[in-house]
């Protein structure tokens, strides 16, 4: 079945010690997202690419980065988590043509000790 | 620009009893309207969407949502609730911009059926 992985589930981190999480989809879209959820909030999106374009939200910090090496896989680099940086993080997919719907992955919950 | 209002944060109800999730959005323009699930540790999961065509729609587990252009408003309802649809639901709408989709999502309601 086509689908949205991410990997790992369940990330721990060291305060300050990079991490990375990981996406891929077989669904062939154009469009990812990383989504940053804390808990009983709505998912806040922090940036997308649109095939290699990469577009950042305004209000997301420095410490968030993104790659896109083709088009099935995306990651989401935290260069200094900080216990404010525990949530799940969720990735995304579209169809540029389709409006609106979004796949989305089984999200990676990030714990910060 | 456009918002999303889900208007309550938990709605306890009891099995087999009807359920109605409210949503109101704001918007200048069209829109597409959307209900996501999530289940604890899970991601979201679409339930159903208006596009345009039909005002009411289904999904294949029995919730329903009735698009209301005259009062802004998308609520979710179901007849007869089960244990397992206790989850987080989201409304979201989306707006087509510089070629993507961007979703604007209500802050979600927790759905608690009890037995």
């Amino acid at each position: 079945d086509a689908m949205v992985i991410q990997n790992p589930r369940y990330q721990v981190t060291q305060f300050g010690k990079p991490v990375t999480l990981s996406c891929s989809q077989t669904l062939n879209h154009n469009v990812m997202y990383w989504y940053q959820q804390k808990s009983s909030q709505a998912p806040k999106l922090l940036f997308h690419y649109y095939d290699k374009d990469f577009n950042n939200e305004a209000d997301t910090p420095d410490n968030f980065q993104s790659r896109r090496p083709n088009t099935s896989f995306c990651f989401l680099d935290i260069r200094s988590p900080g216990l404010g940086d525990a949530a799940m993080y969720l990735c995304a997919t579209s169809r540029v043509a389709v409006q609106g719907e979004q796949y989305f992955g089984p999200g990676t919950r990030l714990t910060v000790t | 620009a456009q918002s999303v209002t889900q208007l309550d944060s938990q709605v306890p109800v009891f099995e087999e009893a009807p359920v109605e999730l409210r949503c109101n959005y704001s918007s200048s323009v069209s829109v597409y309207l959307f209900w996501y699930v999530q289940y604890p540790n899970q991601g979201l999961q679409l339930l159903l969407k208006y596009l345009s065509g039909s005002t009411l729609v289904e999904s294949i587990n029995g919730f329903e949502a009735e698009f209301n252009k005259s009062q802004t408003s998308f609520h979710l309802r179901k007849p007869s609730v089960h244990i397992s649809d206790t989850a987080e639901y989201f409304c979201a709408v989306s707006t087509l911009s510089g070629g993507y989709n961007k979703l604007i999502f209500g802050a979600g309601t927790r759905l608690a059926v009890h037995p």
